[in-house]
């Protein structure tokens, strides 16, 4: 079973500036990595996947990078409706599917 | 757009089951697969297992082997998930998500279903 740790647990960022989230696998997993954020009371929704492309209707300040073992999704500049807390998914190969803790972006 | 609504919240005893449905709208379960994905509170989700509905196939976790159905009705694009044996630890809510055969992600996901495991 694939194993994902997410860092921080917690990031504290002003509305308007860049954060950074990052998702480590404990094998490769190529670039069978997808990112979600789900925001209070909601389901999860897709943000990105194939560890660099955004889901349909998410906006370009959602970026994401990297592949193998190390992944990273960047929000260039955060708005109101972005702290949230972020999830990674790994979907390489066969199932199980796995998901990381999770990082919570809050207000600075 | 397809919409995903699942049955409403549930209390149960421990050592009792649970059945939560999850209706297809605006679509069909047809060319997909229904993953049922629960969140403890204060943590990540979990994946269960899934259904493959066009070839009957069925995928669990090892973790819920024995304790987990998952099932369909085609023909009420319909899916159900049934835990039993439940422990204090199964409170949680469970999400039912359609999961593109293609490319193994999920799309839609259901409002999701509060389970509370209380004596």
């Amino acid at each position: 079973e694939v194993v994902l740790t997410q860092s921080p647990a917690t990031l504290s960022v002003s509305p308007g500036e860049r954060a950074t989230l990052s998702c480590r696998a404990s094998q490769n997993i190529s670039s069978n990595l997808a990112w979600y954020r789900q925001k209070p009371g909601q389901a999860p929704s897709l943000l990105i996947y194939g560890a660099s492309t955004r889901a349909t209707g998410m906006p370009a300040r959602f970026s994401g990078s990297g592949s193998g073992t190390e992944f990273t999704l960047t929000i260039s500049s955060l708005q109101s409706e972005d702290f949230a807390v972020y999830y990674c998914q790994h979907y390489n190969n066969w199932p199980p599917w796995t998901f990381g803790q999770g990082t919570k972006v809050e207000v600075k | 757009q397809v919409q995903l609504v699942q049955s409403g919240a549930e209390v149960k005893k421990p050592g009792s089951s649970v059945k939560v449905s999850c209706k297809a709208s605006g679509g069909t379960f047809s060319n997909y697969a229904v993953s049922w994905v629960r969140q403890a509170p204060g943590q990540g989700p979990e994946w269960m297992g899934r259904l493959i509905p066009l070839l009957n196939i069925v995928n669990y976790v090892q973790k819920f082997q024995g304790r987990v159905t998952i099932t369909a009705d085609n023909s009420a694009s319909t899916a159900y998930m049934e835990l039993s044996s439940l422990k204090s630890e199964d409170t949680a809510v469970y999400y039912c998500a359609r999961e593109d055969m293609t490319t193994n992600l999920f799309d839609f996901w259901g409002q999701g279903t509060l389970v509370t495991v209380s004596s």
